[in-house]
């Protein structure tokens, strides 16, 4: 069946734009996060849905950033204002479930902020 | 001091040689993880464990949850096993991962 997808696979942008990025999550799956990964580090968690509700958002930097998941399957993530410091792969994973369940990673969105 | 541990950062063996790689953690954890990151970015989850020890094929994963402590074997490494592994954990009740910054393995023929 089909995995995680993202889109875009690349995103360059200008610094002070606004970028959406997307995660399409495994059908079914009904926990689903977003981590960002900075060259050469893990990836960071940023934010933990569960169904439509975000319940945990403690990693996202700043007010810059929301993301929204309004049917309980895709997910966005918004970045307002963009700096060059956002600059990183995006990923997302989905999970059947949120506590013990393993994640699927997506193929990510590398996104560059000039 | 960074929650999740990995080491070596870097790693380089021969076509054949037994490695390992190790991850300590200083927080209470559900899990943990191991994947495995290819060049572009694609993660592949290769063990989820809370208790003592996976095989699958080549690979092994140990954890002693006392010592909060990991390891990630593999046996008979081939160039193909060349990516980055990283252990992930965890945190108790929430779904999030924290995750270690990676080990870099490069087999050469």
């Amino acid at each position: 069946g089909a995995g995680v997808s993202q889109t875009p696979s690349n995103k360059v942008t200008e610094k002070g734009k606004y970028v959406e990025l997307r995660c399409d999550p495994i059908s079914g799956h009904t926990a689903l996060y977003w981590y960002r990964q900075s060259l050469g580090q893990g990836p960071e968690f940023l934010i933990y849905f569960q169904g439509t509700g975000a319940a945990d958002d403690s990693g996202l930097p700043n007010d810059r950033f929301f993301a929204v998941r309004p049917e309980g399957s895709v997910s966005t993530l918004k970045i307002q204002r963009t700096e060059r410091g956002d600059s990183a792969v995006y990923l997302c994973a989905s999970s059947p479930s949120g506590s013990l369940a393993e994640q699927y990673f997506g193929p990510g969105t590398r996104l560059t902020v000039t | 001091k960074n929650e999740v541990e990995q080491s070596p950062q870097n790693l380089t063996a021969q076509e054949g040689e037994f490695i390992t790689i190790n991850c300590s953690y200083s927080v209470g954890i559900s899990a943990l993880h191991w994947l495995q990151q290819h060049p572009g970015g694609g993660i592949v989850s290769l063990f989820m464990l809370s208790s003592g020890k996976k095989k699958h094929g080549r690979l092994i994963a140990t954890i002693n949850i006392q010592e909060k402590h990991s390891s990630l074997h593999i046996t008979a490494s081939h160039p193909r096993d060349s990516a980055v592994y990283i252990c992930a954990v965890r945190n108790g009740s929430q779904g999030n991962l924290i995750f270690g910054k990676g080990t870099k393995l490069s087999v050469k023929p």
